[in-house]
């Protein structure tokens, strides 16, 4: 029973363009979410987090919005650049449990 | 180290033979956790410590698996009789203890049962 999903296994943008990807989740217990990127070979590394009172949060050019009635997230990365060329997951969690729930990930490829 | 350190972090052993991987997390974290990530697949939960508590171990998929973790620092995942199927990535990560809080991950350990 996966209560994370990334339905999209990669995604291809051109450098300069927004970037998004999509995650949803069916525990209604979720009250935290996470993004974390992920080169090869290194473990993943923390981007951006929302917490389930708040609809969106911005970062730079890496801003996470929250849809609770939908049970979606979504990351927006704009202007993508080269460098953001990397796996992308989705983790949620239960406050106080501090265990991550992770979806499958997401390859995004940025074209120059 | 300013980071979590994780050893070895290439592993190859032979169906049957027992396996050690090291976590050093990151100095002043109190939560340490263990996952795994399989070829295509997300993270999946392993375990969990806390401080001196009891650590939550509901995501061990058999009793070949098991973790330690001594003086509240250093972790060691023990994998006995390795099986095909446990070749994956293995992933630590800490925390500072406050509900919501940020886990960073080690660069991990590639397991592969031959």
């Amino acid at each position: 029973d996966q209560q994370v999903k990334q339905n999209s296994p990669s995604l291809s943008v051109q450098e300069g363009r927004i970037s998004i990807l999509n995650c949803d989740y069916t525990n209604s217990m979720f009250d935290y979410f996470l993004w974390y990127k992920k080169y090869p070979a290194e473990g993943p590394t923390f981007l951006i987090s929302i917490s389930s009172i708040k609809d969106k949060n911005e970062d730079g050019r890496f801003t996470v919005f929250l849809n609770k009635s939908a049970k979606h997230l979504s990351l927006h990365i704009v202007p993508s650049q080269p460098g953001d060329s990397a796996v992308y997951f989705c983790a949620a969690s239960i406050a106080g449990t501090n265990k991550l729930v992770f979806g499958a990930g997401t390859i995004l490829r940025v074209k120059s | 180290g300013a980071g979590v350190s994780q050893s070895p972090s290439n592993k190859v052993t032979e169906k049957g033979k027992d396996v050690e991987l090291r976590c050093d997390p990151i100095s002043g974290h109190t939560a340490l956790y263990w996952y795994r990530q399989s070829l295509g697949q997300g993270l999946e939960f392993l375990i969990y410590f806390q401080g001196n508590s009891a650590p939550d171990k509901s995501g061990l998929p058999s009793d070949r698996f098991s973790a330690e973790r001594t003086g509240g620092s250093v972790s060691t995942l023990t994998i006995q009789r390795t099986q095909q199927e446990d070749s994956a990535v293995y992933l630590c990560a800490s925390s500072f203890y406050r509900g919501e809080e940020t886990q960073y991950f080690g660069p991990g350990t590639r397991l592969l049962v031959l």
